[in-house]
């Protein structure tokens, strides 16, 4: 699977929008880009995931540049409780393949 | 009801004892995985069963073996306890084994050894 490169961290005032980058420069044409986010003390939480096209659900939307090398995670109005650690993760679509968690981006939203 | 369930959630035993843990799943998923976050915070995945058959199996010490009596459940079986295997271990699970299906996580065991 493609490795991703994310900033460590991140700060985000409350109410604002919440932008984080990934780079996936060796993406391949089967990679998956999934998101996920882990809460303190909490089990990892699916967010969102794409192939090639924008995708947009009730919490976030995942922006992914043509060439498929980096995408955006917008969290359009951020609270306290998105405060989290976000990992951005690719995974190929074939068989017998599991997600491989890097260091992720520490996100602290503040009032 | 909890999708992905993990029994103990704390567990705190002695080194050279044998523990297991439990997980569940409820949504229907063919595919269970075992993952491990150390105190360095980072998730790795250590087993994943396909329809109760093995399909991924990291570089795991042997006292670690996972088993899977039916879709629904992945039970961890670990022998002789040592310091460093005190962790939290996430259960979770998909509905199948390729890149496009999604990934539900539990909420995590967290073992002490001490």
């Amino acid at each position: 699977d493609a490795k991703t490169t994310q900033p460590p961290s991140m700060d985000c005032a409350e109410g604002r929008a919440a932008n984080l980058p990934c780079n996936h420069s060796t993406i391949s044409g089967n990679e998956y880009v999934y998101w996920y986010r882990q809460i303190h003390s909490q089990g990892p939480q699916y967010i969102i995931h794409g192939l090639k096209n924008n995708e947009t659900n009730e919490m976030v939307s995942l922006i992914i540049t043509e060439d498929r090398k980096s995408s955006t995670l917008i969290l359009p109005h951020a609270t306290l409780r998105d405060t989290a650690v976000y990992y951005c993760i690719v995974r190929a679509d074939t068989s017998g393949t599991a997600l491989i968690f890097g260091k992720g981006t520490t996100l602290s939203v503040s009032s | 009801d909890t999708a992905v369930s993990q029994t103990p959630k704390y567990l705190v035993t002695q080194m050279g004892n044998d523990k297991s843990i439990k997980c569940e799943q409820n949504l229907g998923h063919d595919t269970m995985y075992w993952y491990k976050q150390d105190s360095k915070k980072f998730l790795k995945i250590m087993f994943s069963y396909n329809n109760k058959e093995l399909i991924i199996n990291e570089t795991v010490p042997n006292r670690f073996s996972p088993k899977s009596p039916d879709k629904a459940h992945l039970n961890l079986h670990i022998n002789s306890l040592e310091l460093g295997d005190s962790a939290v271990y996430f259960c979770a699970s998909s509905r199948g084994f390729s890149g496009g299906n999604t990934i539900y996580f539990g909420e995590g065991s967290w073992l002490t050894v001490v």
